[in-house]
């Protein structure tokens, strides 16, 4: 299995803050990468697939970059909206798997 | 409206069985791989299970691989998970998702707790 380490676990920014999310895959998953945001009781929704591509509707202020094993996910400008858990998920083998999840907080 | 629409969960005794059923509304269902990911109560998102766009494939993470069984009716557009031998472990909020790599489109969520 791809194990998927994220990282941080939890952080704590103010708005306007620059935030910054890693996700490190076990081995090369190419550009096999989504990143989602987690509310309390709401779905998931998809931000970047492709570990690049903004989903339609998603701010330019959420971006994604990497290939093969090491992995971005950046809010640029951070609003009080954006308080969730994110999550990176690999796609590149089966198992699917996910990181552990980064807490953010304002 | 692209819509899924999760029901069956319930409180279940260790041992006992539960069918999940996800309601598809506004895409073409048959076109698509759908996906069931869990979260239990603490814990990140957790992939179960995923079904090619026909059907003919069937994909299963080894915690619930024998136990579990994913299925789709494309006449009633409806995806299915058939839980068998439960057990306190599969505790967890239950999501259907649609797409084979990338899941776009998620529902809300049915809540399974297994406990005597």
């Amino acid at each position: 299995d791809v194990e998927m380490t994220q990282s941080p676990s939890s952080l704590s920014a103010s708005v306007g803050d620059r935030v910054t999310i890693t996700c490190q895959a076990s081995q090369d998953i190419s550009n096999s990468l989504s990143w989602y945001q987690h509310k309390p009781g709401t779905a998931p929704k998809l931000l970047i697939y492709g570990s690049s591509n903004l989903q339609p509707g998603v701010p330019s202020r959420l971006s994604g970059r990497g290939s093969g094993t090491d992995f971005t996910f950046t809010i640029s400008s951070l609003q009080p909206e954006d308080i969730a858990t994110y999550y990176c998920q690999q796609y590149g083998s089966l198992p699917i798997t996910f990181g552990q999840g980064t807490r953010l907080q304002i | 409206e692209v819509q899924l629409l999760e029901s069956g969960g319930d409180l279940i005794q260790p041992g006992g069985s539960l069918r999940l059923s996800c309601a598809a509304s506004g895409f073409t269902f048959s076109r698509y791989a759908m996906n069931w990911v869990r979260q239990a109560p603490g814990k990140g998102l957790d992939w179960v299970s995923g079904i090619s766009d026909r059907g003919g494939r069937t994909f299963y993470a080894d915690s619930v691989k024998g136990r579990f069984t994913i299925s789709r009716d494309s006449s009633k557009n409806i995806l299915y998970l058939q839980m068998n031998s439960l057990r306190a472990e599969d505790t967890a909020v239950y999501y259907c998702a649609k797409g084979e790599g990338a899941m776009d489109v998620w529902g809300q969520g049915t809540t399974v707790i297994v406990s005597s």
